[in-house]
């Protein structure tokens, strides 16, 4: 069964560094998603991506963010300057319609020290 | 701003009994609802949905019920597993901006003791 796959599983970095955090959705998928977690909070949306641009980000999503799908198959997230409170799970997903179920790939953890 | 609630932050339902999860959402233009499953250390996995035009959708063990007018919804699991027992969010779609944004509610964690 397609599924979603994150790389890496865990990233630890210091404050002020860049992190690039990779995704590839289910192959046939066109719509694709980044999520965070908060540890013991909810799930919460960052940004939806389709046709090789954002449709929808979310108050987190802020200027040192940013998505990319470089070479039609990778979707990734960048966090230009990571701050302490990025720590947090995140989740890619994707979808092959707007409307669609989510197919959620297992999350990379971040850690910013 | 909480538009999607799952009021419960934790629930423990002996095996074989029924599992009830609740949610509560706030805005009206939702139309299309999900429930998602969780486990530690992976991502939410899609487990049954319903469109705002249905009141009822079952798939085996699992049974999603909309209250449009009481704006809830509410997941059965019948009878319940031990292999349940995971963190269950829900989730709201919304049409906004051309394209479909999901919100989902802070998750309920389920316990099924054996």
């Amino acid at each position: 069964e397609p599924e979603v796959t994150q790389t890496p599983s865990h990233q630890v970095t210091q404050m002020g560094q860049e992190v690039i955090l990779r995704c590839v959705p289910i192959s046939n998928h066109l719509y694709f998603y980044w999520y965070r977690q908060i540890l013991g909070q909810k799930v919460e949306f960052l940004v939806s991506f389709y046709n090789n641009e954002i449709s929808e980000k979310s108050e987190i999503f802020d200027d040192q963010f940013s998505v990319e799908r470089p070479d039609g198959s990778n979707f990734t997230l960048k966090i230009r300057s990571t701050k302490l409170e990025d720590s947090a799970m995140y989740f890619c997903a994707s979808s092959a319609e707007g409307h669609g179920t989510q197919y959620f790939g297992p999350g990379t953890r971040l850690l910013v020290l | 701003d909480q538009q999607v609630k799952q009021n419960s932050p934790s629930l423990s339902v002996q095996e074989g009994r029924i599992s009830i999860l609740n949610c509560d959402y706030t805005n009206s233009m939702f139309d299309y609802f999900l429930w998602y499953k969780k486990y530690p250390a992976e991502g939410p996995t899609f487990l049954i949905s319903i469109s705002s035009i249905k009141d009822k959708n079952e798939d085996g063990r699992f049974t999603v019920f909309l209250n449009k007018s009481a704006k809830h919804l509410s997941l059965h699991i019948v009878p319940s597993q031990p292999g349940d027992s995971a963190v269950y969010f829900c989730a709201a779609t919304l049409f906004t901006s051309g394209t479909y944004k999901y919100i989902f509610g802070t998750g309920t964690r389920l316990k099924v003791l054996a």
